[in-house]
């Protein structure tokens, strides 16, 4: 039972390049996520999806983009990678969301440094 | 501006001691709390606390809400090395989560 995946595990990237965080879950859940986590910070939330087809902006959206492939699956982008953006990224997972306050079940987190 | 407040930040105990990790809120429409563990990586789920004054229990672990005051504790007895950790404190409105900056507990054997 595989729950959350979440590739590549580490990344270094430099200024201005791009790349997309993968993120999948075998739980049929509706919603997903991405936060941010920084040190002395609480985890910040970048974008969710309440469901297939649908994201919404959360804490911190700038610089960020996303996909909701399909309901497996949350790709997060970053079109032009920023030092400001050096961060541990988790996505997560609920089983329904829609503005309800269930456990979220988390991926292993992407390390991610920008030169 | 809503906020969630953790204390101690850090926390070093001997294997056996109890431990009461503290958090505070203040969340516009405040539904429930939720506590995380997170060893190395993941947060996983340990509470959801909606009602005041009721204690949820797992193991040596306990928790308890006070809407009044606002705050929650959790509690650990008889410490193992294996609950080292960062408690994460999360305070939950309507489509919304908080997150505390959480505690760092170091259990010594």
């Amino acid at each position: 039972n595989a729950g959350v995946t979440q590739t590549p595990k580490f990344q270094v990237l430099k200024t201005g390049q791009s790349m997309t965080l993968q993120c999948a879950q075998d739980m049929n859940h509706n919603s997903m996520y991405w936060y941010r986590q920084d040190p002395g910070m609480g985890l910040r939330l970048i974008y969710y999806s309440a469901s297939e087809g649908t994201t919404d902006k959360g804490e911190v959206p700038n610089g960020y983009n996303v996909s909701r492939l399909n309901k497996r699956e949350f790709s997060l982008r970053l079109e032009s990678a920023a030092p400001s953006q050096t961060s541990v990224y988790f996505c997560a997972s609920s089983e329904h969301g829609q503005g309800r306050i269930e456990k979220l079940f988390f991926g292993s987190g992407t390390q991610l440094s920008v030169l | 501006e809503d906020k969630v407040v953790q204390s101690p930040l850090s926390l070093v105990v001997h294997e056996g001691d109890t431990v009461t990790l503290n958090c505070s809120y203040e969340v516009t429409n405040f539904r429930s709390l939720l506590w995380y563990k997170q060893e190395k990586k993941a947060p996983t789920f340990l509470f959801m606390l909606t009602s005041s004054g009721i204690e949820k229990k797992s193991g040596r672990l306990s928790s308890i809400l006070d809407k009044k005051e606002p705050f929650s504790i959790l509690n650990i007895t008889a410490t193992q090395t294996g609950d080292s950790a960062v408690y994460l404190c999360v305070g939950g409105s309507q489509g919304n989560l908080i997150f505390g900056k959480g505690t760092k507990l170091s259990v010594k054997p």
